[in-house]
This record gives structure tokens, C-alpha cells and sequence, in this order.
């Protein structure tokens, strides 16, 4: 059974701020692929980034960047100098390699940044 | 560029009553996921189409059902509707079928049932 933790329910900072979300996964698949979501207020989800299992190069992209440390199962993600419009509620989620369409969401953080 | 649409944005029914959702997908993508998210909970996976044939079946409650068109959108339709039936509902697409491409969701229809 997969499984992702998402630790932090909720994480405040005030703009500029760097925020790094936690992620941790449990699977029993060799190949399988991590992902992340950003649900604004709207509601709307947005994807990030999907990682293949095999690919431990950390990735950045603008102020976003992503951590994936195999040998502890996590995931991070780090939004630098954070701004107002990061506001939302960011998904962890994992899939199988053929089934990526399946989805295991982590229960999301929620990042509220201050002006 | 374009993304998954999906319309209504909102819909608001009563208890018993049907509802549609439809889906169009990203320009060339040929299949199609539909996700349920209840209120503060995380997606959760209902079904999928690839070249307008289902692909896979999760947690979809047999009151509802869903097809791809041969343009590639779909509808899902839902029957006899129960006040738990209230929460976003997702379409994500992508090309290739499952496992080749990441999955891109639409902005979500909100129902609501009273």
C-alpha cells in the first residue's frame, strides 16, 4: 500500500520568508513517481512537479524547489522569498510508474503567507 | 496555453436529482481522470477514459457513471444524488494513456446537493 505524510497542517510565515513543506512516503514500489499540487483559494488544482523514482537531481524552478531524498523517502519542497500568491494548499502525492494517474495525495499542507 | 476545462464551475442540486459534469481536455490529450475531493479531504481517484474507452475504475459509487466522446471530452453523470455526494469534482487529462505524461486538472466543478 502506498501512503504519503504530509506532517504540517499548516505552516504561517510573512512575506520573503523562505517555507519548506515536508514530505514522507511509504511504497513498495521500485518505480513509481512523486508529484506536487498548489490548490489556490479558487480551489482549482495546479500541478508543480512529477519526479521519477529514479531521478534523485534536485530541481529547481524560480523560487520553487524540490528535494527528493530516496534513502529517507521524503520530498521536500521549498518555496524561497515567499510571496502572497503562494497562499494555498500544496499536495504531496505518489503514484505507481504504469498507474500515475492514481494518485496517493498526502492530506496537504496549508501555507498562508503575510504581507 | 489551454488547460482542462470544465463546466459548470458550479452546481447546486437537490437530493435525488441528477447532475452532468463535463470535461474538455487539454488540445491532443486523449485521456481523461475524474477525481471526487470532499470537503477538507485530498483527491480522491473515480475513473478514466483512453481513446474513449475506460481505462480503470476507483472508488466510483455505481450511481454514477461516466464516457469519453469521440472528441475526447467527457461527462460524468450522476444519479439519485445524496447530500454526500456535495464536494469538487476534478478532471485531469493527459496523453498517452496512463504512466506517459503528467496529469493537468481542470479548475473543479462544485456541487452542491441540499
Amino acid at each position: 500500500a502506498q501512503k504519503v505524510t504530509q506532517a504540517q497542517t499548516e505552516i504561517s510565515v510573512v512575506e520573503k520568508e523562505d517555507v519548506t513543506l515536508d514530505c514522507v512516503y511509504e511504497t513498495r514500489d521500485t518505480t513509481y513517481y512523486l508529484f506536487w499540487y498548489k490548490q489556490p483559494p479558487s480551489g482549482e488544482l495546479v500541478f508543480l512537479i512529477r519526479r521519477n523514482s529514479f531521478d534523485e537531481q534536485n530541481e529547481i524552478s524560480g523560487r520553487y524547489s524540490w528535494n527528493f531524498q530516496k534513502s529517507t523517502s521524503s520530498f521536500n519542497f521549498t518555496i524561497t522569498a515567499s510571496q502572497v500568491v503562494d497562499s494555498a494548499v500544496y499536495f504531496c502525492a505518489l503514484s505507481e510508474a504504469n498507474n500515475d494517474y492514481k494518485l496517493s495525495f498526502g492530506a496537504g499542507t496549508t501555507v498562508t503567507v503575510r504581507a | 496555453a489551454a488547460g482542462v476545462i470544465q463546466s459548470p464551475r458550479h452546481l447546486i442540486k437537490e437530493k435525488r436529482e441528477t447532475a452532468t459534469l463535463k470535461c474538455y481536455p487539454i488540445p491532443r490529450h486523449d485521456t481523461v481522470y475524474w477525481y471526487q475531493q470532499g470537503p477538507g479531504q485530498d483527491p480522491q481517484f473515480l475513473i478514466s477514459f483512453y481513446e474513449k474507452m475506460q481505462s480503470d475504475k476507483g472508488s466510483i459509487p455505481d450511481r454514477f457513471s461516466a464516457q469519453q466522446f469521440s472528441d475526447y471530452h467527457s461527462e460524468l453523470n450522476m444519479s439519485s444524488l445524496e447530500l454526500g455526494d456535495s464536494a469538487l469534482y476534478f478532471c485531469a487529462s493527459s496523453f498517452g494513456g496512463q504512466g506517459n505524461s503528467p496529469l493537468h486538472f481542470g479548475n473543479g466543478t462544485r456541487l452542491t446537493v441540499t
